[in-house]
């Protein structure tokens, strides 16, 4: 079974400039995450979609960045404009649902750079 | 607020033991869990703990404490692939995970 599928793994570009990042979960997880994690840090939760439903964005900047979940599958996270600031892998993650064990995997993330 | 402490950084010797220590704050409890991230990979599952006690799975075992707000992570028989972060992360009363910010194992021959 193919696990989260991440695209591109590594990104630079400079500011101001507009960047998207790709996400499939593993088939039939309802549960999908967009994560930033910094080094030497654990990651961050950006927000958190149920099946095509953004149930937690709280900590989405929502002034630059934005998320979808077309068809409650496929995830794209976008940032426009990028900041310096942004710098920073970016983790996806699935779970089959919000039970009780809720076993996250994740995929091998976006490394984003911006110059 | 929530809040989740471990240990910046740890070093161990090949084939020795070690326990990486979590104490956590908050806002309700469904469970701890314990993750690896090797440098520059994803974060993979270890252990899940809800009920205080110890869980053991190979060389791995996982502690919890719920009234003490603690749980370790013991890594026995250290072998130089178990070098790596762990994190420990728990979930809160809206099933949301809480992240530390990782412990880095060192391991030394």
């Amino acid at each position: 079974e193919a696990g989260v599928v991440q695209s591109p793994r590594y990104k630079i570009i400079e500011k101001k400039q507009p960047v998207a990042f790709w996400c499939n979960p593993i088939s039939g997880h309802n549960t999908l995450y967009w994560y930033r994690q910094n080094l030497g840090q654990g990651p961050e939760l950006l927000i958190r979609y149920e099946n095509e439903e953004a149930v937690d964005d709280s900590q989405l900047p929502k002034d630059r960045f934005s998320a979808e979940r077309l068809k409650g599958v496929d995830s794209t996270l976008k940032i426009q404009p990028a900041e310096l600031g942004d710098s920073a892998v970016y983790l996806c993650a699935s779970s089959l649902d919000m039970g009780v064990v809720n076993e996250q995997y994740f995929g091998p993330g976006t490394r984003l750079t911006v110059t | 607020g929530q809040n989740i402490d471990q240990p910046t950084e740890m070093t161990a010797t090949e084939g020795a033991i070690v326990q990486i220590n979590c104490t956590y704050q908050t806002s309700g409890f469904n469970g701890l869990f314990w993750y690896q991230q090797h440098a520059g990979e994803a974060p993979t599952f270890l252990s899940y703990n809800v009920l205080d006690g110890l869980e053991e799975k190979g060389r791995f075992s996982s502690f919890l404490s719920r009234s003490k707000g603690y749980s370790y992570l013991l890594l026995k028989e250290l072998q130089m692939k178990d070098s790596a972060s762990y994190l420990c992360a728990v979930q809160d009363s809206n099933y949301q995970l809480i992240w530390g910010a990782g412990t880095k194992l060192i391991i030394k021959p």
